[in-house]
């Protein structure tokens, strides 16, 4: 079974410090599909990022970067010079071959105060 | 134009009743889901279908049934409504295949009296 940790419940930070959700992950599958997510206040789940387990190159999208590290089984994501608007719930989720389903990690709720 | 959409966005019902909420997209995705997100927004698959075949089913009542009368449409019926079915229930399309995002509508927020 497919397991995803989200130590970090609620991290608050003001506008313009980065912030690091951390997320951890369990399979036996060699091959597995990771993602962020990301559910601002309207309810809303927005897709991120995709990462497959064979493609360790980390991401970097705007203020945004990803850090993969299959030897510590973590997904880390980064918000770099954090805003008001990137307050939200972020979720980490896994996929494997032959098992459809996302399997999410319990989310980090993010609020940037100005 | 909305890719995933559910209704109602609100449901607010009684103990006991019978509800259904609606899913449609416009992607031309193979594969449909229902999942459930409960207070403390933990987020767990129920179904899936691809293609209006059954291929997640986890443990769920049976009084959840999900129906797909094609590939562009997901409904899910809740029989004798329960307070624990309080919840918001979001549908996703996707592609088939586990590396292939998920697209979410905007939930539906279930209220049982």
């Amino acid at each position: 079974a497919q397991k995803v940790t989200q130590a970090q419940t609620e991290i608050s930070v003001v506008e313009k410090e980065d912030v690091t959700l951390d997320c951890v992950y369990e399979t036996r599958d060699t091959t597995y599909y990771l993602f962020w997510y990301k559910q601002p206040p309207s309810g809303e789940l927005v897709f991120l990022i995709r990462r497959n387990s064979f493609d360790e190159q980390n991401e970097i999208s705007g203020r945004y970067s990803w850090n993969f590290q299959k030897s510590t089984s973590s997904f880390n994501f980064t918000i770099t010079a954090s805003q008001v608007v990137d307050s939200a719930v972020y979720f980490c989720a896994l996929s494997v071959p032959n098992d459809y389903k996302l399997s999410f990690g319990a989310g980090t709720t993010v609020t940037v105060r100005a | 134009d909305t890719a995933v959409s559910q209704t109602p966005k609100y449901l607010v019902t009684q103990m006991g009743n019978d509800k259904s909420i609606k899913c449609e997209q416009n992607l031309g995705h193979d594969t449909m889901y229902w999942y459930k997100q409960d207070s403390k927004k933990f987020l767990k698959i129920m179904f899936s279908y691809n293609n209006k075949e059954l291929i997640i089913n986890e443990t769920v009542p049976n009084r959840f049934s999900p129906k797909s009368p094609d590939k562009a449409h997901l409904n899910l019926h809740i029989n004798s409504l329960e307070l624990g079915d309080s919840a918001v229930y979001f549908c996703a399309s996707s592609p088939l295949g586990p590396n292939q995002p998920q697209h979410f509508g905007d939930g539906t927020r279930l209220s049982i009296l």
